[in-house]
């Protein structure tokens, strides 16, 4: 299957400050990345989906202010937290599709705010 | 809106035994998909096999077959011959419909599958 990388796989920050988490498809051109959710014992919730080249459309109950995407290019997305929380401590996933296909995950990233 | 119920919280399976995870879903689409990925502690989502809605033949992957049942709105996953690296978590989930490219996906609950020696 297909090759999709995160970075980092864990960070812990401090409350305030802002994170980046970047996702990366390495053996295929992603025109679709999307950004999941997952809190402990519990499913993954997408939170956005981000297209090359364009603004990410985020799910309704997303603070698009609080979860910055970028897709520049094919192959790489960045999702940051800014001004961390507590709250926002979690399991973020991205996954990546071609223009038609399955998507493939990430191996996640695990974020605590202290 | 689509929706996708695991019923099973936890399967317990004896290894080379086979088990079913139960999977039904709700969609007014016509189309769509139905996916099956396992995540094991690790965290990463392992994607194990696919089954589009007009498929007439139920999809198969080596020891994974989805029992695809389009009239009582089930998909569920068969694993034959367990093996111990079995155990994870699987998640059963859905593509929506045309109008979004059959981008979003749409996942269960989950089901936590153990199996023993």
């Amino acid at each position: 299957g297909a090759v999709v990388s995160q970075h980092p796989s864990r960070v812990i920050c401090k409350s305030g400050t802002s994170v980046k988490i970047e996702c990366r498809s390495l053996d295929f051109q992603a025109t679709t990345m999307f950004w999941y959710r997952q809190f402990p014992k519990q499913s993954l919730m997408l939170m956005a989906t981000s297209n090359e080249g364009s603004k990410a459309t985020y799910e309704q109950g997303v603070e698009k202010d609080k979860f910055l995407i970028n897709h520049a290019s094919l192959t790489l997305s960045t999702l940051t937290v800014t001004s961390a929380h507590p709250e926002d401590s979690s399991f973020y996933i991205c996954s990546a599709r071609r223009l038609v296909g399955t998507q493939y995950f990430g191996p996640g990233t695990r974020l605590l705010v202290l | 809106a689509q929706k996708i119920t695991q019923t099973q919280p936890g399967m317990f399976v004896q290894e080379k035994e086979a088990v079913t995870l139960d999977c039904t879903y709700d969609t007014s689409d016509q189309s769509y998909g139905l996916f099956w990925y396992k995540q094991p502690s690790s965290g990463e989502m392992i994607f194990l096999i696919y089954q589009g809605s007009y498929d007439e033949q139920n999809a198969t992957e080596g020891r994974y077959s989805l029992n695809f049942q389009k009239a009582r709105k089930s998909a569920n996953l068969v694993i034959s011959a367990s093996q111990l690296g079995d155990s994870a978590m699987y998640f059963c989930a859905m593509s929506s419909g045309p109008n979004t490219g059959f981008q979003k996906l749409v996942f269960g609950t989950g089901t936590r599958l153990l199996v023993s020696p």
